[in-house]
C-alpha cells in the first residue's frame, strides 16, 4: 500500500471552474501536510501548508484536511490556464522533518 | 536575493564516472535535503541533514554520498555504484519555526548518464 496516494489524472477542467485534487495518506500520526505545484521541467513550488483539521484559504486556493479520514484536498477556484501543472501532495509520515510525496496529479485547465 | 541554487542545470556523464551536484542556500535554513524525481513520479528522498557535520539516509541512499561541512552547502555525489543515475535531482531546505517546517526547492539539476 502506497503511503501517500493521489489520483494521477490527467484531470481536465474548463477555465473558471473549480478543480479538486485529492490525497490520502497512511500514517495517523502525521501532523503536516503540503501542496506543491510543479510546472513541466521545473522544480516544485510550495503553494499551501495545513496543520489543523478544517479548511485553510489562500487566494483562489483552499486546502482541506480531515485527519480522521486521513484525507487532504486542494481546491482551486476560478481555474486559469496558468494553473495547468502537476500538483504534488506531501505529508510528514511520523518523522518530524521528512516528507513523503505522492506521485502527483496532472491538471489541465482548458481555455 | 535569498534562495537555493543548484548547479549545473544540466549534467552529462559517462557510465562509471562519479559526479557531484552542488546545492547552496542563503536562507539560514538548518535542514537540507536531496530528492530524486523520475518521469511521471513523485519525489524520493536520498539524504537529509539537520545540522552541520550530520546527515541521515533517506529511502534511496544506495549509490549516493553527501557531506555537510557548512550550513549553506549540501553537495551530493552520484557514484558509479548507482545503477540508474539518470534523473532530475532536487535540493531543498527548511527551518523549523514553532512547529512550522516548510521545505523550499532549488531549480534542480537534470543528470543524464550514458
Amino acid at each position: 500500500q502506497k503511503e501517500v496516494e493521489q489520483n494521477s489524472g490527467p484531470l481536465s477542467v474548463p477555465e473558471g471552474a473549480i478543480a479538486s485534487l485529492n490525497c490520502t495518506y497512511s500514517d495517523r500520526v502525521s501532523q503536516s501536510f503540503f501542496w506543491y505545484r510543479q510546472y513541466s521541467g521545473k522544480s516544485p513550488e510550495l503553494i499551501m501548508s495545513i496543520y489543523s483539521n478544517g479548511d485553510k484559504e489562500d487566494g483562489r486556493f483552499t486546502a482541506q484536511l480531515n485527519k480522521a479520514s486521513q484525507y487532504v484536498s486542494l481546491l482551486i477556484r476560478d481555474s486559469q490556464p496558468s494553473d495547468s501543472a502537476t500538483y504534488l501532495c506531501a505529508v510528514n509520515l511520523g518523522s518530524a522533518r521528512q516528507l513523503t510525496f505522492g506521485s502527483g496529479t496532472q491538471l489541465t485547465v482548458l481555455p | 536575493d535569498g534562495g537555493i541554487t543548484q548547479s549545473p542545470k544540466y549534467l552529462f556523464r559517462k557510465e562509471g564516472q562519479n559526479v557531484t551536484l552542488s546545492c547552496e542556500q542563503n536562507l539560514n535554513h538548518d535542514a537540507m535535503y536531496w530528492y530524486r524525481q523520475d518521469p511521471g513520479q513523485g519525489l524520493r528522498l536520498i539524504y537529509y541533514s539537520q545540522i552541520v557535520n550530520d546527515f541521515q539516509k533517506g529511502d534511496i541512499a544506495e549509490g549516493y554520498s553527501v557531506s555537510r561541512e557548512k550550513k549553506e552547502s549540501f553537495p551530493l555525489t552520484v557514484t558509479s555504484a548507482q545503477k540508474n543515475p539518470t534523473a532530475f535531482y532536487l535540493c531543498a531546505s527548511s527551518i523549523d519555526l514553532a512547529g512550522l517546517d516548510e521545505q523550499y526547492f532549488g531549480p534542480g539539476t537534470r543528470l543524464t548518464v550514458t
